[in-house]
């Protein structure tokens, strides 16, 4: 069945270092992947779409880059801010029309 | 712009009772919407989803049910509650069928007693 893997513990980084996120998926090849980021309390925040044919995405800070051979894509955030601090939730097209979220990393920037 | 609205916030039902809750969408027409659920510490669990009026498509068999009598409103109902329904229930919506980034409302809190 498919699967979508993101890495359960928080990730505890100093303000100023780049923060990289992973999110693994098995037994698909999605056409696109959209990384959100979702605050206590808060609906999740759309922040990236990445193709199968692109390799890396860029946004100000954020970096995302899909790899459809090892089935991976990693999310990274430069420079990293106390504010950058939240659940970062990854979803990959399963060949639906809805999307199905991956269970999120928490990242913890400290001061 | 686009806005979503979700009610209510917050909510305490005990074991049993019937559930509605709402979301409505500004700004937009013919919008894909969405009915997610998330436990405490948990990720987001699609409950339903719908590209049209009247068209509802279920993700998970369950005691919940969902409608959408107009364009831009998407109700999350139950019959009778269960201690499980307890959790943070989301309303989402989307332009694009496929590929299209999805827009969240604010969430209701829903507490089962």
């Amino acid at each position: 069945s498919q699967k979508i893997e993101q890495n359960s513990e928080a990730l505890n980084i100093q303000e100023g270092k780049t923060a990289t996120l992973t999110c693994n998926y098995t037994n698909y090849s999605p056409a696109y992947l959209q990384w959100y980021r979702q605050d206590p309390g808060r609906g999740p925040v759309f922040l990236l779409l990445i193709r199968e044919n692109e390799k890396e995405k860029r946004k100000e800070r954020l970096k995302v880059t899909f790899d459809t051979t090892l089935k991976q894509s990693l999310f990274h955030i430069t420079a990293s801010q106390p504010a950058d601090s939240a659940t970062y939730l990854c979803a990959p097209d399963t060949g639906r029309r809805a999307l199905t979220f991956g269970s999120g990393t928490r990242l913890q920037v400290q001061p | 712009s686009q806005t979503i609205h979700q009610w209510p916030a917050t909510l305490v039902q005990p074991v049993g009772s019937p559930l509605s809750l709402e979301c409505t969408v500004e700004g937009t027409s013919n919008p894909n919407l969405y009915w997610y659920r998330q436990a405490a510490g948990r990720g987001l669990q699609l409950l339903f989803y719908s590209v049209g009026i009247g068209q509802i498509s279920s993700e998970v068999p369950q005691n919940l049910s969902a409608s959408r009598p107009q364009d831009r409103q998407f109700i999350l109902s139950s019959k009778k509650l269960l201690l499980s329904d307890s959790g943070f229930y989301l309303c989402a919506w989307s332009q694009v069928a496929e590929g299209g980034e999805q827009y969240f409302g604010p969430g209701t809190r829903l507490t089962v007693t």
